[in-house]
């Protein structure tokens, strides 16, 4: 079955840059989505099919994806920021992959 | 709006049995492809599987496969997960998440999650 890999964890600095990645066999064929989660809540999608943010997600949330591997980026990283983001992906028409996730830290 | 709810969720003894619903509102529900993903705790995503909206198609992922059953009643806007033979690993906030209606579909809206736990 697909893999989708995330680091656990993530730390990044106020103001700074955030560079959260998700790796799988031939991920940039695929269409990759990111989803974030803050404790004790539902996940909130920020980007889907690799590069699309939808409306209310603030413009330094951006995706990327290509070779093995797809990327979220946050831009001047907020305090606010601080969650779980989750990689999701098809394996195939009819089966849907998450990624372990990452623990997004700002200190 | 589009609000999803899960309801149907408490603890039950290994090997017992539960059924979840997910009740939508504020879209045309038969239009729409709602799954299960289930979150154990302190653990990451794991999807459970979908019907297709006409209820002619059904997929699971391999953990639970056999042991659950997913059926919609769109005159009720309904969704629901029967949940057989359950195990302690089946423990987890379970949510219901609707897919969108492109091409590569996602997850746009999810439901608050309701907490299973199966224990003696």
């Amino acid at each position: 079955s697909y893999e989708l890999t995330q680091p656990p964890s993530v730390s990044v600095s106020p103001g700074q840059t955030a560079s959260l990645t998700c790796s799988g066999d031939k991920l940039g064929d695929k269409y990759a989505s990111w989803y974030q989660q803050k404790p004790g809540q539902s996940p909130v999608l920020v980007v889907y099919q690799d590069t699309k943010r939808p409306s209310g997600i603030p413009e330094r949330f951006s995706g990327s994806n290509s070779g093995n591997t797809a990327t979220l980026t946050i831009s001047g990283t907020q305090a606010m920021d601080e969650a779980d983001y989750y990689c999701q992906a098809w394996d195939t028409s009819s089966s849907v992959v998450f990624g372990g996730g990452t623990k997004l830290t700002v200190l | 709006q589009v609000q999803l709810m899960e309801s149907g969720g408490g603890v039950v003894q290994p090997g017992r049995s539960l059924r979840l619903s997910c009740t939508a509102s504020g879209f045309i529900f038969s239009s729409y492809v709602i799954h299960w993903v289930r979150q154990a705790p302190g653990k990451g995503l794991e999807w459970v599987g979908f019907m297709s909206y006409d209820g002619s198609k059904k997929y699971y992922a391999d953990s639970v496969k056999g042991r659950f059953t997913i059926s919609r009643d769109n005159s009720k806007n309904t969704v629901y997960v029967q949940m057989n033979s359950l195990r302690p690993e089946d423990t987890a906030v379970y949510f219901c998440a609707r897919e969108t209606v492109e091409a590569i579909p996602y997850f746009d809206y999810w439901g608050q999650g309701i907490l299973v736990t199966v224990s003696s």
